[in-house]
């Protein structure tokens, strides 16, 4: 059964940074894209970035602000997320795959304010 | 970047009737592969979003029959055959083969 278990967020003050990591279990995860989702307060989802044998792709409203990496070694997949706004604070998904995104995590509350 | 609608925005449906979400995208969604990226999720309240149907009409494993996804090109449609208690949530359909993804903005399911 695959897993997706999020870590890293919290209450960051406008302009700071954090790390997000979603540990993976239960599929070979070389083997996968990995996707960053979010989901503001009562809106929508938003997706943000992806890592696969493209590279990394952004969404516009992050680029240049948020990294996506990965460590194969530990399952591990990494958003690491400088500059921060206010709009900015959503739950943000851990999910799987390229052309569909067939498992998520439970997801984690990122909130930017002073 | 690559539009998503979706119609209508919220959907008061009657236990065991049927009900139809629309997707329209911007651009074409066919891959020169001959598959065409259009996904739909549902998010429960509360819950994470799921798959449910990938590449237009394909049922992810363990979605119910009742489940049913169809179009081409820019139009899709998501067909629920007899609404369940448990299919209440918000329903996304997404485009997968241009960057940046893009969802739809939600089509809210609730009974009557």
């Amino acid at each position: 059964e695959v897993h997706l278990l999020e870590s890293g967020g919290g209450l960051v003050q406008p302009g700071g940074s954090l790390r997000l990591a979603c540990v993976a279990s239960g599929f070979t995860f070389v083997d996968y894209a990995m996707d960053w989702v979010r989901q503001p307060p009562g809106k929508g989802l938003e997706w943000v970035s992806t890592i696969s044998y493209r590279g990394e792709d952004y969404a516009g409203s992050v680029q240049g602000r948020f990294t996506i990496s990965r460590d194969n070694s530990k399952n591990t997949v990494y958003l690491q997320m400088n500059s921060l706004r206010a709009d900015d604070t959503a739950v943000y998904y851990c999910a799987k795959g390229l052309t569909l995104l067939d498992s998520w995590g439970q997801g984690i509350l990122v909130t930017v304010s002073s | 970047d690559v539009l998503m609608t979706q119609t209508p925005l919220s959907l008061s449906v009657t236990p065991g009737q049927p009900a139809s979400i629309s997707c329209r995208s911007s651009q074409s969604l066919l891959h020169s592969d001959g598959k065409t990226f259009l996904s739909w999720y549902l998010q429960r309240p509360g819950q994470p979003p799921h798959l449910l149907i990938y590449e237009v009409s394909k049922r992810f494993s363990g979605v119910p029959d009742r489940f049913g996804g169809s179009g081409s090109g820019t139009d899709f449609t998501l067909k629920i055959s007899r609404v369940e208690a448990e299919d209440v949530g918000i329903y996304y359909c997404m485009q997968n083969i241009h960057f940046p993804r893009t969802f739809g903005p939600g089509t809210t399911v609730d009974f009557k």
